[in-house]
């Protein structure tokens, strides 16, 4: 079983629809990222957390300290938030990824 | 540049070959990170420096994998004898700050490598 453990694996949506990704993980973590890897391209650190929540324009990023799971919100979805979306936490002396959410979004 | 800069983008190996992959990272940062990332998965951690020094090394897959950053700025990752399961994207990150928790972490473009 993977420490890091995403959900969906691929999601599909309309335009302007609302797009949860979830993330849940199983060791012990101090903090956790979410990113974002368009295709042939690099990785942009979208958020850090270690409690609470986050907001950065359309997007919004929650995490649960206590229940090991975090979640990526997408508000009001457009075709260029069309990437992967990874989530990686820190344990103890190394990031683990996860296998990431694919998010293809249509007009 | 104002990012992390990885040559090449893309390279063909043929198996047995020994191929370099280079990482050119944001100037002033002290730590530098390797990735390998295979096809439908997330990235896995190789290798990490802090300036010249490699910290750790302990992702590194074989003694075939070798990295080095000899003046605390630009790195390089060598295969030596390429296998198939080589073929990933090897991703260089750099930073500012030390350690190995992800913070304020540029991510290269990385290079995809295809060993035939």
């Amino acid at each position: 079983k993977n420490e890091v453990e995403q959900s969906p694996q691929n999601l599909t949506a309309q335009e302007g629809e609302f797009i949860t990704i979830n993330c849940s993980y199983s060791v012990g973590i101090s903090a956790l990222h979410w990113l974002q890897q368009h295709p042939g391209g690099g990785i942009v650190s979208l958020f850090m957390l270690s409690s609470g929540k986050k907001k950065h324009g359309r997007l919004i990023a929650t995490i649960n300290i206590q229940e090991k799971h975090s979640s990526l919100h997408i508000t009001a979805s457009h075709p260029r938030d069309s990437a992967v979306y990874i989530c990686a936490v820190y344990n103890t002396d190394k990031l683990i990824f996860g296998t990431g959410t694919r998010l293809q979004v249509f007009p | 540049g104002a990012g992390v800069s990885q040559s090449p983008r893309y390279k063909v190996a043929k198996r047995g070959q020994d191929v370099a992959l280079r990482c050119d990272p944001i100037s002033g940062h002290v730590s530098l990170f390797w990735y390998q990332q295979a096809l439908g998965q997330g990235p896995e951690f190789l290798t990490y420096f802090q300036n010249e020094a490699q910290l750790d090394k302990s992702g590194l897959p074989s003694d075939r994998f070798f990295a080095e950053r000899p003046e605390g700025s630009v790195s390089t990752l060598k295969i030596q004898r390429t296998q198939q399961e080589d073929s990933a994207v090897y991703l260089c990150a750099s930073s500012l700050h030390q350690g190995l928790n992800g913070f304020g972490y540029t991510f290269g473009s990385g290079t995809r490598l295809t060993v035939v």
